[in-house]
């Protein structure tokens, strides 16, 4: 069974600071891996998909790091600012058997951003 | 506008009662998800469509019943739930399969009570 851990399950920080959360996956059969930001009584939306060992993406202030042979991935946000509140999901697609749509979520990570 | 429409938003149903839930996107994707999200637990995969066919199904009981007529069509129809089915469920769609490299836009959700 597939098993996808994210840290810390919160965070508090001040408008202005920079962080960062943790995506931690099982690196066999390895497939993708998703982040996204769901807002409370929004949908969730697709913020970066990953699929090569050693991928970088960026979005404005929003980036993120891909490390599939050690099974990690990291997302930083630079200068976080209080519409950066939200939780933050990781998903891994993998497994066997081929591609078959499935994704594994981790429980998230909640930022709040105070301003 | 997120492409990806939920109907309805909020239903409470009996033990006994048989309803659906639908999904309609309008984004031309070839895959549909239905997951379920209860609380403090991860987003739960229950079943994957690509092409109108079932890909996965994440051993879902019975009383869960998908339908995909069409790739921008997906119900999921409900009957004899138990009250532990509460929760939120989103449909999510993508172009081709999640776990290949594809982005997901999830709908906003039904928010399930099942009394």
């Amino acid at each position: 069974i597939l098993n996808v851990e994210q840290s810390p399950q919160s965070l508090h920080v001040q408008e202005g600071d920079s962080t960062n959360f943790t995506c931690s996956f099982p690196s066999s059969n390895f497939y993708a891996l998703h982040w996204y930001r769901w807002e409370t009584a929004k949908s969730p939306e697709a913020l970066f998909v990953m699929t090569l060992n050693g991928d970088e993406k960026k979005k404005g202030r929003i980036s993120a790091t891909l490390n599939t042979k050690e099974g990690y991935s990291y997302l930083y946000i630079k200068g976080s600012q209080p519409e950066d509140s939200a939780t933050y999901l990781c998903a891994l697609g993998g497994g066997y058997g081929g591609s078959q749509g499935n994704l594994i979520f981790g429980k998230g990570t909640k930022l709040s951003v105070k301003p | 506008e997120t492409g990806v429409t939920q109907t309805p938003r909020h239903l409470v149903m009996g033990m006994t009662n048989k309803k659906s839930l639908k999904c309609e996107q309008h984004l031309g994707h070839n895959a549909m998800y239905w997951y379920k999200q209860s609380a403090k637990k991860p987003l739960e995969l229950m079943f994957v469509y690509n092409f109108k066919e079932q890909t996965e199904n994440n051993s879902v009981p019975s009383r869960f019943s998908p339908e995909c007529p069409n790739s921008s069509h997906l119900f999921l129809h409900l009957h004899t739930l138990q009250p532990e089915d509460s929760a939120l469920y989103l449909c999510a769609s993508s172009l081709g399969l999640a776990d290949n490299g594809d982005e997901q836009f999830f709908g906003p959700g039904t928010r399930l009570t099942v009394l």
